[in-house]
């Protein structure tokens, strides 16, 4: 089974719309993470949380929003998606500030 | 602002052959250095560096940091078609959690 898990895999939708990304995690890890990858750039940061009260900006932050619902459970939403958010989204856990991050499946998400 | 500059951006081998990839970072405050394998979709990890000089091996796959200079290396030997795959370095640093900073990462490419 995996560890971390992405709801939906794929996502095709237009301008305008809502869209939530969905991530779920086993292993008990307090730090969850989201980020988006386009090609030549790597992955950047969108937000990060700490635990369920903590919710922290990324450098790229604008246009998303994120709410954490429990401990295993960190979802990214697209208030109003625009072609340029287009990318590879993925998710991302860990124990703690000296041990690696694991990543989920990722979500392609395209804006017509 | 903390930043990750990987090359070459691409490279084409052939099995057997050996591979350097080069990482170079600033950091404000730096905690750690980590290597990721992209194949089809989620980063894996590879290795977590944090003191300068060590040389993590797993395999055919050895990494090693200077922080003096501030970059990392890593080598693949005897490459095979398994290895084909993007790698991406990123930074870890102590300012804000243990947040990762990318590079825009080497699309390796084994021909058999």
């Amino acid at each position: 089974d995996a560890d971390v898990t992405q709801t939906p895999r794929n996502r095709i939708t237009k301008t305008g719309k809502r869209i939530m990304l969905e991530c779920s995690q086993t292993k008990g890890h307090d730090r969850m993470y989201w980020y988006r990858q386009d090609p030549g750039l790597g992955l950047r940061l969108i937000y990060y949380s700490f635990d369920v009260k903590d919710i922290n900006k990324g450098e790229i932050s604008d246009g998303y929003s994120v709410s954490r619902q429990a401990q295993a459970k960190f979802s990214l939403s697209l208030e109003s998606a625009i072609p340029n958010q287009t990318a590879l989204y993925f998710c991302a856990t860990s124990e703690s500030a000296d041990h690696e991050q694991f990543f989920g499946p990722g979500t392609r998400l395209t804006v017509l | 602002e903390d930043k990750v500059v990987q090359s070459p951006l691409s490279l084409v081998v052939h099995e057997g052959d050996t591979v350097t990839l080069n990482c170079s970072y600033e950091v404000t405050n730096f905690r750690s250095l980590l290597w990721y394998k992209q194949e089809k979709k989620a980063p894996t990890f590879l290795f977590m560096l944090t003191s300068s000089g060590i040389e993590k091996k797993s395999g055919r796959l050895s990494s090693i940091l200077d922080k003096k200079e501030l970059f990392s290396i890593l080598n693949i030997t005897a490459t095979q078609t398994g290895d084909s795959a993007i790698y991406l370095c990123a930074e870890s640093g102590k300012a804000a959690g243990n947040k990762l900073t990318f590079g825009g990462g080497t699309r390796v490419l084994v021909k058999p």
